[in-house]
């Protein structure tokens, strides 16, 4: 089946560490994005990717990096650096130029 | 820029009741509109979407009407089940194909 994977589904997360959450796609699309999820607060775009190699910030990048080594592959690092990154957040892809996205089910990151 | 204003929730309605959540939104041009659908700790669901002025999306019973003039995408349902209980979010397309979202309005039916 089809579809976008996103690995853990919980993951937690001591303050000051850096942890990567995965995010691999099956269905052939070129862009790829990373956006995070705050109760109440909707989805807010953290980084995007429309081809191989190529990546650009979204509207609260600071505190995250990602890569896009592969077409299939979009993971997002939480860097130390992010202060309040205790979130649920979802990887969605699209065929490029359409904006019509599929997500995966989401990681929910908890720092302790 | 462009946005999404969405009506905030919770809503709660009995099982066959009328359903309509507004939207509205502001943007550049004509943008696609999207609704989305989410169940607890899962990712988004497309439920339904328009890409030009006048388009009717529609799908499992929802609907919602591209609205130029008023600048709207409301959602409605003539007979809620226990099973549309969730949070939905309307949306639309950015201008570098991602998509800007409402902040979500959670539904519950009761039985």
């Amino acid at each position: 089946d089809g579809g976008i994977t996103q690995s853990p589904k919980y993951l937690f997360r001591k303050e000051g560490q850096n942890v990567t959450l995965s995010c691999e796609q099956n269905l052939n699309h070129d862009a790829m994005y990373w956006y995070r999820q705050d109760p109440g607060q909707g989805l807010r775009l953290i980084y995007y990717s429309q081809i191989v190699n190529d990546f650009q910030k979204g509207d609260i990048a600071e505190g995250y990096s990602v890569s896009r080594e592969k077409k299939e592959s979009f993971p997002l690092t939480v860097t130390s650096a992010q202060k309040n990154p205790t979130a649920f957040y979802l990887c969605a892809s699209s065929m490029s130029g359409i904006t019509e996205a599929f997500f995966g089910q989401g990681t929910r990151l908890t720092v302790v | 820029g462009n946005s999404v204003t969405q009506m905030e929730g919770p809503v709660t309605l009995s099982e066959e009741a009328f359903l309509t959540i507004n939207c509205t939104y502001t943007a550049t041009g004509y943008p696609s509109l999207f609704w989305y659908v989410q169940y607890p700790g899962e990712g988004l669901q497309l439920l339904l979407k328009a890409t030009k002025a006048d388009d009717k999306g529609s799908n499992k019973g929802f609907e919602a009407t591209y609205r130029k003039e008023t600048t709207s995408f409301h959602l409605e349902k003539g007979s809620v089940q226990v099973s549309d209980s969730a949070v939905y979010f309307c949306a639309l397309g950015g201008s570098q194909g991602n998509l800007i979202f409402g902040k979500g309005t959670k539904l519950s039916v009761k039985p």
